[in-house]
């Protein structure tokens, strides 16, 4: 099993829909979790942290399961603006030093 | 504030030259990690160093090095290059050498090895 999996897509949505993927982690140690966005040839960006309890950010929704591990990503009323990839982040699941292994990214492109 | 700063932005170089690429991170960041992402993969950690000592190195080949300034900028050199080595190489730092908080991540420099 790999250290994180995600669905590469791409999910075609369109605007105004929700949409929503999972990320799955093998490390049941993993402390800490996130979500980074990454549009096309920029770096990756910190869009949430993941906490236990789950989180909200405006029209983006985190959650976590430890049971199954995994993490999800919910994005409400989709705008043109939030294609991009999406990337997972995990701490503790055999990442290097610095902790943090990333997945390889959804990809999601939303039609108008 | 500046984020993370990464020079230069693009780079093509030939087959078995060398190339340094520099970094700063932001301000109080003391941390600085290094990653490769190739095109269709996610980031993948090369270096991480934490006042200006290496504290971990991903699985790369020694023709990668790295180190850290006293200000906690930071050099990565890549000797003898390869085709493979074609990639977008990302700087992060974070404020400490914590595992728990999240990196911000610079520009990037892109290497084309031709």
């Amino acid at each position: 099993r790999k250290e994180v999996e995600q669905d590469p897509g791409p999910f075609n949505v369109p605007e105004g829909a929700t949409v929503a993927f999972n990320c799955t982690y093998s490390n049941s140690a993993s402390q800490s979790f996130f979500w980074y966005r990454q549009d096309c040839r920029k770096e990756p960006k910190l869009l949430m942290s993941v906490y236990s309890s789950g989180n909200e950010d405006g029209r983006f929704t985190a959650q976590l399961n430890r049971a199954s591990q995994y993490i999800s990503l919910l994005i409400r009323d989709s705008k043109l603006s939030d294609s991009a990839t999406y990337l997972c982040v995990v701490n503790g699941a055999g990442g290097g030093a610095d902790g943090l292994t990333f997945g390889k990214g959804t990809h999601l492109i939303i039609q108008p | 504030d500046a984020g993370v700063t990464q020079s230069p932005t693009h780079l093509i170089k030939t087959r078995g030259q060398h190339v340094t690429l520099r970094c700063s991170p932001i301000s109080g960041h003391k941390s600085v990690s290094w990653y490769q992402q190739v095109l269709g993969q996610g980031p993948q950690f090369i270096f991480q160093y934490y006042e200006k000592e290496e504290r971990g190195r991903g699985n790369f080949p020694d023709r990668f090095s790295a180190r850290q300034f006293p200000n906690y900028s930071s050099e990565l050199n890549v000797n003898a290059l390869l085709l493979g080595d074609s990639a977008l190489y990302l700087c992060a730092s974070r404020p400490d050498r914590g595992r728990y908080s999240p990196l911000h991540f610079g520009n990037g420099t892109r290497l084309t090895v031709t």
